[in-house]
């Protein structure tokens, strides 16, 4: 069985300032790594994934995350963050194997104040 | 090209109705999802396909049922609807040698 952590349910930042929104795993077999970002009342966006390769993974709007097999942990970050970036954010692994089915964290809302 | 479609978009059903919440891809994908999303939370699995013809049940699978008749399709039936069941649902859809998951745009469904 796998498990995902997002260990800060809401993180409040300035505009400009730089974030980091933490998310821990754990699994007994080799796996996929996301971040999905969700607007209020819509679907999931991908932001990022990691499936193999360098651990630091750059996504869309200017998102990356770094990927730390021996700390289970893939941590989403952003140097300079907008107004527009209020959202909330899922972490979520999937096994490469078997159903390859999603378990996600509970999410952090992201609340980007001017 | 329109990948996972999902309908209806919103609902609202009494207790003790049925319904049918439909997902179809146009990806030739094998496996099919659904997710359910409860307010504030992630998404739990509710049930998963890896072909026509194969089910097997998620994390969250009391009160509802699925079939999967061909690869495109693959809905879910919830036979008594019961306030718990309140909540955003997400089928999505996966090749197996690419990642991620395609996900529907959901179905917002209410049960009073």
């Amino acid at each position: 069985a796998q498990s995902v952590t997002q260990l800060d349910s809401q993180v409040p930042v300035f505009e400009e300032a730089p974030v980091e929104l933490r998310c821990n795993y754990s699994s007994s077999v080799s796996v996929y790594l996301f971040w999905y970002v969700q607007y209020p009342n819509q679907g999931l966006q991908l932001l990022l994934k990691y499936l193999s390769g360098s651990t630091l993974v750059k996504g869309i709007n200017g998102f990356e995350a770094e990927f730390n097999k021996s700390q289970t942990s893939f941590h989403l970050r952003k140097p300079s963050v907008h107004i527009s970036d209020t959202a909330e954010y899922f972490c979520a692994v999937s096994e490469d194997t078997g159903r390859r089915a999603l378990t996600f964290g509970s999410g952090t809302r992201l609340q980007v104040q001017p | 090209n329109a990948g996972v479609t999902q309908t209806p978009k919103f609902r609202i059903l009494k207790i003790g109705q049925s319904m049918t919440l439909q997902c179809t891809q146009d990806m030739n994908h094998n496996y099919m999802y659904w997710y359910r999303q409860d307010p504030g939370m992630g998404l739990k699995l509710i049930y998963y396909s890896v072909g026509a013809g194969i089910t097997d049940k998620g994390e969250v699978p009391n009160g509802y049922n699925v079939s999967r008749s061909t690869t495109e399709d693959f809905p879910l039936r919830l036979e008594l609807a019961a306030p718990s069941q309140t909540s955003v649902y997400f089928c999505a859809s996966l090749d197996k040698a690419s990642q991620p998951q395609h996900f529907g745009d959901g179905t917002r469904l209410s049960i009073l």
